[in-house]
């Protein structure tokens, strides 16, 4: 059964770089897409972007001047750096895994618990 | 981007009613969509997939139809632990997009 864990700074000075890693284990981190998500404080979901084991990526526009998310296959592990940060950025962060079906991309089916991120001096 | 409108945004119902949640698409998005039920405090958990595919282990009076731009979440006995926010997600183009949430509450 494979699970996904969070794990970063609880707290970022405003300007600084967030950055968080993915856990991932009891599975392999081949063949599938991973994904941060996050959640702002009483507010919705908003994608952020994902990457593929060959390493290929897509990101949000809104988000894509400061995303960055990479991939250590030798450690099963995946990141998100996301730079310049605001208090805007305060929010849950979760990662995920989606998965390809019958060759489509299918978003999100395993999700990590989610970490809480504060913007804050 | 797509928009994704659900609604009711909240709703009040009572153990053994039926519920139905809407989400419509700004544009059309074949059946590229699923359905996400989060409670206070946890990750979202997918219930639907590709519309109307049932996630494995997920309770069969969860159900999902639509194509296009407009898809309903059924429940259709609701139980006590169904009183949560449910959440669409379109990916059928990038960026992909979630609705704003429908709260099902106890009445």
């Amino acid at each position: 059964q494979v699970q996904l864990q969070e794990s970063g700074p609880g707290l970022v000075k405003p300007s600084e770089t967030l950055s968080l890693i993915c856990t991932v284990s009891g599975g392999s981190i081949s063949d599938y897409y991973w994904t941060w998500i996050r959640q702002p404080p009483g507010k919705g979901l908003e994608w952020i972007g994902y990457i593929y084991y060959s390493g290929s990526t897509n990101y949000s526009p809104s988000l894509k001047s400061r995303v960055t998310i990479l991939l250590d296959k030798s450690k099963n592990q995946f990141s998100l750096k996301l730079s310049s940060v605001t208090a805007a950025d305060s929010a849950v962060y979760y990662c995920a895994r989606a998965t390809l079906w019958f060759g489509e991309l299918l978003p999100m089916d395993v999700w990590g618990q989610g970490t809480t991120v504060t913007v804050s001096s | 981007d797509i928009q994704m409108t659900q609604s009711p945004s909240s709703l009040s119902a009572s153990v053994g009613d039926r519920v139905s949640i809407t989400c419509r698409a700004s544009q059309a998005i074949g059946n590229d969509l699923g359905w996400y039920q989060q409670k206070p405090g946890k990750a979202p958990k997918r219930l639907i997939y590709a519309a109307s595919s049932l996630q494995s282990g997920v309770p069969s009076r969860f159900s999902g139809s639509g194509s296009g731009t407009e898809f309903t979440l059924t429940i259709s006995r609701l139980q006590p632990e169904d009183f949560a926010t449910y959440y669409c997600l379109q990916h059928n183009t990038y960026p992909w997009t979630f609705g704003q949430g429908s709260k099902v509450e106890i009445k």
